[in-house]
């Protein structure tokens, strides 16, 4: 299985400014996720981090609001840009490994914006 | 969207079985059932999963109905630390497509 961390575990943040969110796992993995989950809610896939070429965005999500490097197999940032009070919420990185495949899961950036 | 329907919340006597239901009726052919649970606080994290055969590994027990438009999750003794949110997804095998419903609440009461 693979260990996943993610830095911060939280932060408080004001409008207008941007954040950058850092996803590390402990083996080198193909695929890489970011997951946003606002409060109460369910998690919603935000992108798909590809290795040396530009991420995947799901619908709603856009690259100037959310750009995302993964510059190799083991590590991938989420920046959110341009914050506002909308976008607190959990963020969370996974990756696929595993003999079956399984999606693991960092613990989250709690995001709070004022 | 999810392509999946849960309860959104089932109680549980600690130390019985939970049995937790999730319709899924439009599922592909190549499409398995992901079951992931998400403790307060945490990050999701896998249980189990299946594409027709009923499954069982060291946390829990699969069974799949042979149409495959539905399946259920067993607990066989539910813990207190088994209170979480269960969420049942279907996707394919390459398991890049994970969308998440608003899975089911349980509660393991004393």
């Amino acid at each position: 299985s693979a260990v996943i961390s993610q830095k911060p575990s939280r932060d408080i943040c004001q409008r207008g400014t941007s954040l950058t969110i850092q996803c590390q796992v402990d083996s080198q993995v193909t695929m890489m996720f970011w997951y946003r989950q606002q409060p109460g809610q369910s998690l919603t896939l935000i992108a798909t981090a590809n290795q040396g070429s530009e991420a995947t965005y799901e619908s709603g999500f856009v690259i100037d609001k959310f750009p995302i490097s993964r510059p190799n197999l083991t590590f991938s940032t989420l920046t959110v840009s341009n914050m506002s009070p909308e976008d607190s919420s959990i963020y969370l990185c996974s990756a696929t490994s595993g003999f079956y495949n399984e999606q693991f899961f960092g613990p989250g950036t709690r995001l709070t914006v004022l | 969207d999810a392509k999946t329907t849960q309860p959104t919340s089932m109680d549980c006597a600690e130390g019985r079985a939970a049995n937790l239901p999730c319709n899924h009726s439009t599922i592909s052919g190549n499409e398995y059932v992901y079951w992931y649970r998400q403790i307060h606080s945490q990050g999701p994290q896998y249980i189990i999963h299946g594409l027709k055969n009923n499954e069982t590994n060291e946390m829990a027990s699969l069974i799949i109905t042979e149409d495959r438009k539905s399946s259920t999750l067993i607990l066989p003794h539910a813990t207190l630390r088994d209170t979480a949110v269960y969420y049942c997804i279907v996707s394919p095998y390459n398991n890049n497509d994970m969308r998440f419903g608003a899975g089911t609440r349980l509660t393991v009461k004393p």
